[in-house]
């Protein structure tokens, strides 16, 4: 049990680029999650995939954010036109199906700034 | 929906003495309700969590929490803190395996 991994863990993009982040969840774990943590905030909510599928995206989730996991194992989360308000962590966590679902496992998270 | 406010946004601390960090939510159903440790630069880590059952829960580092449905409280205690408790804490609350709710945390500053 390797624990969740997140690639790259810094990233410094100019406004306008877009950005890509990979999560790695904890093998046999079915559910992933996304949050976003500004500074001195809790993390907010971002999207939940079960599987390959994207069951709840917050209203944070703007069109200029997309989030896949195409074959149920690892997700990304891209961030197209990037603005200095998404300056933040990008947190990820998964969740396993059987034993306790509820009990989420984060990774290191990637810190975005945008300048 | 839920929500959760950590009313302490710091809380100062001399080494070996006793820390209390509270949190409070709210929700119209059952919840679930965690702690996480967030040191600098790096993710969060699972301290305890309140599922069901006994309303005292034991965690890691020496941590525990009491679980109160009447104040609809879930607060974070530790009898001796150590300098390397220097952290920030979230407390957390789901009704499900959706999203967590977290607060907006509290730095603990243990100092020598």
């Amino acid at each position: 049990d390797t624990g969740v991994s997140q690639d790259p863990r810094h990233k410094i993009t100019k406004r306008g680029q877009n950005v890509t982040f990979r999560c790695d969840p904890i093998s046999e774990h079915n559910r992933l999650y996304w949050y976003r943590q500004t500074l001195g905030q809790g993390p907010e909510f971002l999207t939940y995939f079960q599987n390959e599928a994207q069951l709840e995206k917050s209203r944070l989730l703007s069109d200029r954010f997309s989030a896949e996991r195409p074959k149920g194992s690892f997700s990304t989360l891209e961030i197209q036109r990037t603005e200095q308000g998404d300056s933040a962590m990008y947190l990820c966590a998964s969740s396993p199906n059987r034993g306790y679902p509820w009990e989420q496992y984060f990774g290191p998270g990637t810190r975005l700034t945008v300048t | 929906a839920q929500s959760v406010t950590q009313l302490d946004s710091q809380v100062p601390v001399f080494e070996e003495a006793p820390v209390e960090l509270r949190c409070n939510y709210s929700s119209s159903v059952s919840v679930y309700l965690f702690w996480y440790v967030q040191y600098p630069n790096q993710g969060l880590q699972l301290l305890l969590k309140y599922l069901s059952g006994s309303t005292l829960v034991k965690g890691i580092n020496g941590f525990e929490a009491e679980f109160n449905k009447s104040q609809t409280s879930f607060h974070l205690r530790k009898p001796s803190v150590h300098i390397s408790d220097t952290a920030e804490y979230f407390c957390a609350v789901n009704t499900g395996f959706q999203k967590l709710v977290f607060g907006t945390g509290t730095r603990l500053l243990v100092s020598p």
